[in-house]
């Protein structure tokens, strides 16, 4: 099956500071990949649209210069979350529609903590 | 605006015994529906994908159900078993290019 990949696995950074995530297709190509947000003990919420070649699409509430989002290829996309603070702390899970066009495929998540 | 509802929230069950997690969704005019089990703090794990078109999926000691007229899908496990213990996801999408709606889980425990 296809596989998504996410580095890093988790991150531990200091406030003030940016972190960067990556979302992989790993043997597959990906027009669109989601970025989904998860609290503790919460599910998941849909964050952002990255589309290849254009502008993500962001969820009413998420703050667009805050998550930067960049779909740099048909492979990768990558979730810049700006001046971290505490409440950035999440674990943060992207996914890819499957070439066959029913399914979709999840990366393992990035937990993230800001100290 | 597509809701996805879990029930129960959290469930505790003796070893070996079957059971039935519920999941309903408001818009029924949904193009797939996905059960994904999640451990504690990990990703997650599909389990089982049921196309609008199709009725249930199986797959080992796993079944699921879905009804779209009604809005509502379940989940049965068969002889659970203490590994089966995990949060477990229902979510829905309306097109294969779209994000999926997430219920909020029903947390598992299986008791040996």
């Amino acid at each position: 099956g296809a596989v998504v990949s996410q580095h890093p696995s988790w991150v531990i950074c200091k406030s003030g500071t940016s972190v960067k995530i990556e979302c992989r297709s790993l043997d597959f190509q990906a027009t669109t990949m989601f970025w989904y947000r998860q609290f503790p003990k919460q599910s998941l919420m849909l964050m952002a649209t990255s589309n290849e070649g254009s502008k993500a699409t962001y969820e009413q509430g998420v703050e667009k210069d805050k998550f930067l989002i960049n779909h740099a290829s048909l492979t990768l996309s990558t979730l810049t979350v700006t001046s971290a603070h505490p409440e950035d702390s999440s674990f943060y899970i992207c996914s890819a529609p499957g070439s066959l066009g029913y399914e979709q495929y999840f990366g393992p998540g990035t937990r993230l903590t800001v100290t | 605006k597509q809701e996805v509802t879990q029930i129960p929230a959290a469930l505790s069950v003796p070893e070996g015994e079957n059971l039935v997690l519920n999941c309903s969704f408001t818009d029924s005019a949904i193009y797939n529906l996905q059960w994904f089990r999640q451990d504690p703090g990990k990703g997650l794990t599909s389990l089982l994908l049921i196309q609008s078109s199709q009725r249930e999926q199986t797959s080992g000691r796993l079944n699921a159900s879905l009804d779209k007229s009604s809005g509502r899908s379940t989940l049965y496990i068969a002889a659970s078993q203490p590994g089966d213990s995990a949060t477990y996801l229902c979510a829905v999408g309306d097109s294969g290019n779209t994000p999926l709606v997430f219920g909020k889980g029903t947390r598992l425990s299986v008791i040996a």
